[in-house]
């Protein structure tokens, strides 16, 4: 069980915007930058978000990070069926001194 | 362009040890945090260790710890996992990535990863 809490799945159709929540506590997003990562199948992860909401260059725009407390929110925005994929937040945490992930979600463009 | 090739995986008995490496270039590799992340077949991202850029300082998850010992060379621009007393639960594939110049899971490239399967 993660200590980072993610929705399992989510979905929406083209065009939707659709959000996907990361929870944690005091000693992780509460005091540390979250961090965004997206994973097709059969590949390795590639950030997207960091320090809670800058884009890497070559990141669409459509993808937008926020953070406020404990938890955090990845945003897509006008969804496109690319975007099906698993996503996953991370976090340090100062009291485990351990780098923790989301359990992931899971995307799907309906 | 920077590339991490992992390289060492296969099969292995429970109870025994495998050494993973993971080849660097195209960065300043001494200047870097390194990690290595793992995924179990069909589960999620697990990260497993990270080591300082200087090799100073190295944290691990409680799942590896006592096990596990990452180690690098900075002169030859390699990352290794050494893993001892292999379970089946250690079953995943172990992708090395670049982390930033502080330890935080900024993690800007990834290798293709490398199975490990334990299993009798």
């Amino acid at each position: 069980q993660s200590v980072l809490t993610q929705p399992p799945s989510a979905s929406g159709t083209p065009g939707q915007r659709v959000t996907i929540s990361c929870s944690g506590s005091s000693s992780n997003i509460g005091n540390n930058y979250v961090y965004w990562y997206q994973q097709f199948p059969g590949t390795a992860p590639k950030l997207l978000i960091y320090r809670n909401n800058q884009r890497p260059s070559g990141v669409p725009d459509r993808f937008s990070g926020s953070k406020s407390g404990t938890s955090a929110s990845l945003a897509i925005t006008g969804l496109r069926s690319e975007d099906e994929s698993d996503y996953y937040c991370a976090a340090w945490d100062d009291r485990l001194k351990s780098v923790l992930f989301g359990g992931g979600t899971k995307m799907t463009v309906l | 362009q920077v590339q991490l090739v992992e390289s060492g995986g296969g099969v292995v008995q429970p109870g025994r040890s495998l050494r993973l490496s993971c080849a660097a270039s195209g960065f300043i590799f001494n200047s870097y945090d390194m990690y290595w992340v793992r995924q179990a077949p069909g589960k999620g991202l697990e990260w497993v260790v990270v080591v300082s850029y200087d090799g100073r300082n190295e944290y691990y998850a409680d799942s590896v710890k006592g096990r596990f010992t990452v180690s690098r060379d900075n002169s030859k621009n390699t990352l290794y996992l050494q893993m001892n007393s292999l379970k089946t639960e250690d079953t995943a594939v172990y992708f090395c990535a670049k982390g930033d110049t502080v330890i935080t899971p900024y993690l800007d490239y990834w290798g293709r990863g490398t199975l490990v399967t334990v299993s009798s």
